[in-house]
């Protein structure tokens, strides 16, 4: 089974509005740490937002929080006010503690509208 | 602070020849990953050390990768011979392991191999 699912391959926002990003993850370690990243056109790839799996609130950094529901085993990305710099490619991903890897979903593309 | 170094930043080299891709990572850190990035098969984990000793090569392609890290400031990932389909970005990427998991990675700019 995939460890990290994103299910969007592409999304447009228009450009001030707010955007989800999916991401659904499988684990059965009690301890884990759930990322995102940011890679524009450029090629880098950016650390945005964690959220742990015992944090009894969601993340936020910013523009970016995490609408982390723990049940559902979702870790979804929520990009506020959306800038045309916000186009890139995001990527989940999670690290369990029993392991030191760490797994990454296929990425969403997300386009900004102006 | 600097980052995780790679060099060089972009190579274009022809089938068959050798391919060394190097990878500086942020002092302190004692977990080193390298990943590969293509269009059609996305992120891919190759291998992965912790406290310099490999731990997971699962994802290496063949035999003609080979990756080492003889110290806790410097790896390389080699490629010989090298083949078309090894075209690629290659990033390397460094992290803390300890019992704080939010000790996160840290990439790298990415080498960008092509191989004519």
């Amino acid at each position: 089974a995939q460890k990290i699912t994103q299910t969007q391959p592409g999304m447009f926002v228009q450009e001030k509005e707010a955007v989800t990003l999916d991401c659904t993850y499988d684990t059965s370690d009690p301890s884990y740490g759930l990322f995102w990243y940011k890679q524009p056109s450029s090629g880098e790839m950016i650390f945005l937002i964690y959220q742990g799996s015992y944090d009894q609130q969601n993340a936020t950094e910013g523009r970016y929080s995490l609408n982390f529901q723990k049940a559902r085993k979702s870790a979804n990305l929520v990009i506020s006010a959306s800038q045309l710099g916000d186009s890139a490619m995001y990527f989940c991903a999670m690290r369990e503690l029993t392991g030191n890897q760490f797994y990454f979903g296929t990425g969403t593309s997300l386009t900004v509208i102006p | 602070d600097a980052g995780v170094i790679q060099s060089p930043r972009h190579e274009v080299t022809e089938m068959g020849q050798e391919v060394t891709l190097r990878c500086k990572p942020i002092s302190g850190h004692n977990s080193l990953f390298w990943y590969r990035q293509t269009m059609m098969r996305g992120l891919e984990l190759l291998i992965y050390f912790n406290n310099n000793v490999p731990i997971d090569d699962s994802g290496m392609p063949e035999d003609r990768f080979s990756a080492k890290m003889p110290n806790a400031s410097f790896s390389t990932l080699k490629i010989q011979p090298s083949e078309p389909r090894d075209s690629a970005v290659y990033f390397c990427a460094s992290s803390y392991r300890g019992p704080i998991l939010q000790e996160t990675q840290y990439f790298g700019p990415g080498t960008r191999l092509l191989v004519l």
